[in-house]
């Protein structure tokens, strides 16, 4: 069965500090790739996607990420974050073949400090 | 343009009884999926509707079951309720493509 893992359960930075969060995940095939966010008392938002092409895809909010085929990786970063970043962030895979079910990662919790 | 509509936003049941939970798709999309969301946990897909169809189902007992209406609405329903149900219910819609939008969900707390 599919899975995603992230790194990470619970990243605290400062404001102004880079961000990185990675994700893996397991399934051989063609996959198309997703982070979501989901700011305290919000639904859920699509901070950026990979479907085919450029490997480094940028997203809303000053967000990019990288995806590695050789390495099954779609780490998401950002260069500086801000106090509004803290959120919930949420990896997703959604294999090529098995239509439009998605596969989330159990989320990463980032608080940023003031 | 409305996105992603769910009711009611919170549901309080008791063990054993049933729940019915209620998602409109943003306007456009035909195809709406499902997903439980669990405290400190990620989405977990449920199942998806397109053409008034089940067509994908994920790793749910039989007590979890849906259905989607010409205008693209959905239901999911919840019979038997256990204490493990209570989490936070999704309704996500799309297109064709695989760009899914998400409703605010419904929490549903079983007592």
């Amino acid at each position: 069965a599919q899975s995603v893992s992230q790194h990470n359960h619970h990243v605290i930075l400062s404001e102004a500090a880079s961000l990185e969060l990675g994700c893996n995940y397991s399934y051989g095939g063609t996959v198309n790739l997703f982070w979501y966010v989901q700011y305290p008392g919000q639904h859920l938002q699509l901070l950026l996607k990979y479907f085919s092409g450029d490997p480094l895809v940028k997203g809303i909010k000053g967000f990019e990420a990288e995806f590695i085929k050789s390495k099954f990786s779609f780490n998401l970063r950002k260069p500086s974050v801000q106090w509004s970043d803290t959120a919930e962030y949420f990896c997703a895979v959604n294999p090529d073949n098995y239509g439009q079910n998605f596969v989330f990662g159990p989320g990463t919790r980032l608080s940023v400090l003031p | 343009d409305a996105g992603v509509t769910q009711s009611p936003t919170h549901l309080i049941k008791t063990r054993g009884q049933q729940v019915t939970l209620r998602c409109s798709p943003k306007s456009g999309h035909d195809t709406v999926s499902w997903y439980q969301q669990a405290l400190g946990q990620g989405p977990q897909f449920i199942f998806q509707y397109y053409e008034e169809e089940e067509r994908q189902r994920g790793n749910f007992p039989d007590r979890f079951s849906g259905h989607q209406f010409p205008n693209y609405s959905s239901e999911l329903d919840v019979n038997a309720l256990l204490l493990g149900d209570s989490a936070l219910y999704l309704c996500a819609s799309s297109l064709l493509s695989n760009e899914q939008y998400f409703g605010p969900g419904t929490r549903l707390t079983v007592t």
